[in-house]
């Protein structure tokens, strides 16, 4: 199972909006709706942002969200703040109790 | 609150194994399963394998095959994950996660496994 592709670093100014890709195969992100994003903060355990491709646990910001479009996953987090400057990882289900994450990609507040 | 409490960091020499426990508190443990995820330094997160904190089923990563073993103990609440003939490639920080349906959370806090000789 190889790993899902992800743009190694991403950047924006306060106020303004990333979007991160994951990139998989009709055998993982294109095949269920079950994409999860996390967030991970140096030497910190990460931390579930988004499950099944759009949906937020309670207490995480209505400025994080997700969306899907065949084998490419996306979070976009809107109005930046420096608070989202952390590593984040997708994840996709990909069948027979077999999971795979993505490269990971960085964010940076300008 | 939902919580899992992991072992201590621990150093290996290549060739030895190594066991890291998970202890789960805050809810029903047969009614979840238990991911096992590493990290080795600067690097992604690599899913190894998930063990069913109902009847003990395992699914492990391919490549991990024949050297890992996941264990659970249902009177402690626990699970275990047994890595063997370490290599040094396999420094890096061990993460529990509950299986949460089909993502992950909460995780526990992580555990450094060093191989070095």
């Amino acid at each position: 199972q190889s790993a899902l592709t992800q743009p190694p670093s991403a950047s924006g100014s306060p106020g303004q909006s990333v979007t991160i890709s994951c990139t998989g195969t009709s055998s993982d992100v294109g095949g269920y709706n079950y994409v999860s994003w996390y967030q991970q903060y140096p030497g910190k355990a990460p931390k579930l942002i988004v499950y099944e491709v759009g949906r937020r646990p309670s207490g995480v910001p209505d400025r994080f969200s997700g969306s899907k479009s065949g084998n490419t996953a996306s979070l976009t987090v809107s109005g930046l703040q420096a608070e989202d400057e952390a590593d984040y990882y997708c994840s996709s289900y990909a069948g027979s109790n077999n999971y795979v994450f993505g490269t990971g990609t960085k964010v940076t507040v300008l | 609150q939902v919580q899992l409490v992991q072992s201590g960091a621990e150093v290996k020499k290549p060739g030895a194994s190594v066991k890291v426990s998970c202890e789960a508190s805050g809810y029903t443990f047969t009614n979840y399963g238990i991911n096992w995820v590493r990290q080795a330094p600067g690097q992604g997160l690599e899913w190894m394998g998930w063990i069913s904190g109902y009847n003990g089923n395992t699914n492990y990563a391919q490549k991990l095959q024949g050297r890992v073993t996941m264990t659970t103990d249902t009177s402690t609440s626990t699970a275990y994950m047994e890595l063997r003939s370490l290599r040094t490639d396999d420094t890096a920080v061990y993460y529990c996660t509950r299986g949460t349906r089909f993502w992950f959370d909460p995780w526990g806090q992580g555990t450094l496994v060093t191989v070095s000789s």
